[in-house]
């Protein structure tokens, strides 16, 4: 089984922080997202990679940044922390080919205080 | 650019009654369609998913949906829930298998 860890289940962070998520997948898998998932507005692509060292803007980066330097590693940037930044946060992975599903990490819900 | 919507945000239901929850996208020459679900305080996990051929899929859990291209949509069925079943349902679309577009989600509550 594909496994997914998120180094943090729960986080709590003070605003003007630079905050760290990590992730790791087990798989080999050349992409990796990460995603906010917010009630009613369901999960929004900040950042994804295709491989190692590659990295493209989602719908919602700002505030954020990622770093690929390992293909089994991404990690979620908070530049400086602010409180509309709580949230869940989930990262997933899948094979680069076409078609195939992603595999969600449990999650690492964030407060910013 | 693609879009998902679940018309539905909650839907409670009895256990042992059958259920429905509700998946349309915008219109699109091909799609690739998934449902996924999250249980409280976990990540989302794959229930099924369309890519070509037969238009009914049946996933995991008992769960099936329905590739309509007509109506655009690929609704998520149960004939019967179980208290188990109650979690948050998202519904996503591909236009490229390559970037994934998720709807809103839909919580189902199954009640006794």
């Amino acid at each position: 089984d594909v496994k997914v860890t998120q180094s943090s289940r729960y986080l709590v962070k003070r605003t003007g922080e630079k905050v760290f998520l990590e992730c790791v997948q087990d798989m080999d898998h050349e992409n990796m997202f990460w995603y906010r998932q917010d009630p009613g507005l369901g999960l929004r692509l900040i950042y994804f990679s295709y491989d190692v060292k590659m990295k493209e803007k989602g719908d919602i980066p700002e505030g954020y940044s990622v770093s690929r330097e390992k293909k089994e590693r991404f990690s979620l940037i908070l530049e400086s922390a602010s409180t509309n930044q709580t949230s869940m946060y989930l990262c997933a992975s899948r094979v680069g080919q076409d078609n195939q599903p992603q595999h969600f990490g449990d999650g690492t819900r964030l407060s910013i205080l | 650019a693609q879009s998902v919507t679940q018309l539905d945000s909650q839907v409670p239901v009895f256990e042992e009654a059958p259920v429905e929850l509700r998946c349309n996208y915008s219109s699109s020459v091909s799609v690739y369609l998934f449902w996924y679900v999250q249980y409280p305080n976990q990540g989302l996990q794959l229930l099924l998913k369309y890519l070509s051929g037969s238009t009914l899929v049946k996933g995991i859990n008992g769960f099936e949906a329905e590739f309509n291209k007509s109506q655009t949509s690929f609704h998520l069925r149960k004939p019967s829930v179980h208290i188990s079943d109650t979690a948050e349902y998202f519904c996503a679309v591909s236009d490229d298998g390559q970037n994934f577009v998720f709807g809103p989600g839909t919580r189902l509550s199954v009640l006794p």
